[in-house]
């Protein structure tokens, strides 16, 4: 089946400082979508990309979706102490009736006062 | 809007228990639902795919009979662990599609299960 590695793992970082995380994939995704999930909570979706080379932003996130469309990145700027949390990238092929998220491992962030 | 919720947000429950989880979508009607299974530190795992009116489809891997799902109405889907076991300890998270979106899922807070 399609898989995503999900890079970094995790990743300390001073407050104030930017984040970049990214996802690649094995085969094809028609869609992108990045989510953020903090401890004992869903994951709460920040960005969704739709179209190759796509660059959207929300606030401080910027994600692109890859020309390729088998990657996706998510930028952060000027962190803050609240961003902590696992990052999540996830794609999807809709079609076929099917509307299938297949998520990457996360990327476990935190941020030094 | 679109906001999911799960109820309850945890339970423990003893061995050989069944244990029910609902999930709601309050401000939109959900024709498709989903559930994942999420371990510590881990990613989610999709379970299934509910279909309002429809049987549930399942991953494979996962036992249909130990895990009954139920999408009665377009705002309520259920999941029952039957025979619940310590191994089925789990976060158990719903999410559901908007039906304007064709990409977008909304996810509920989750539920955690603990089987003694």
């Amino acid at each position: 089946g399609q898989q995503l590695n999900q890079s970094p793992q995790s990743m300390f970082i001073q407050e104030g400082e930017d984040v970049s995380m990214n996802c690649t994939s094995s085969s094809i995704f028609n869609t992108w979508l990045w989510y953020k999930q903090e401890p004992g909570e869903g994951p709460v979706l920040l960005i969704a990309l739709y179209k190759a080379g796509e660059l959207t932003s929300n606030g401080r996130l910027t994600a692109q979706f890859g020309i390729t469309r088998k990657d996706s990145f998510l930028n952060i700027s000027a962190s803050i102490p609240s961003d902590v949390g696992i990052y999540f990238c996830a794609g999807q092929n809709p079609g076929a009736g099917s509307y299938q998220l297949t998520f990457g491992k996360g990327t476990k962030l935190s941020v030094i006062p | 809007g679109a906001v999911v919720s799960q109820h309850p947000s945890w339970v423990i429950c003893k061995s050989g228990t069944s244990v029910k989880i609902e999930c709601r979508s309050l401000d939109f009607q959900a024709t498709t639902m989903f559930w994942y299974r999420q371990f510590p530190k881990q990613s989610l795992m999709l379970m299934a795919t509910s279909n309002e009116g429809s049987k549930a489809t399942y991953e494979q891997g996962v036992e249909k009979d130990k895990f009954l799902i139920n999408h009665a109405s377009l705002t309520l889907s259920t999941l029952t662990v039957t025979s619940a076991h310590p191994e089925d300890s789990s976060f158990y998270i719903c999410s559901a599609r908007v039906p304007t979106s064709m990409y977008e899922q909304f996810f509920g807070p989750g539920t955690r299960l603990t089987v003694l």
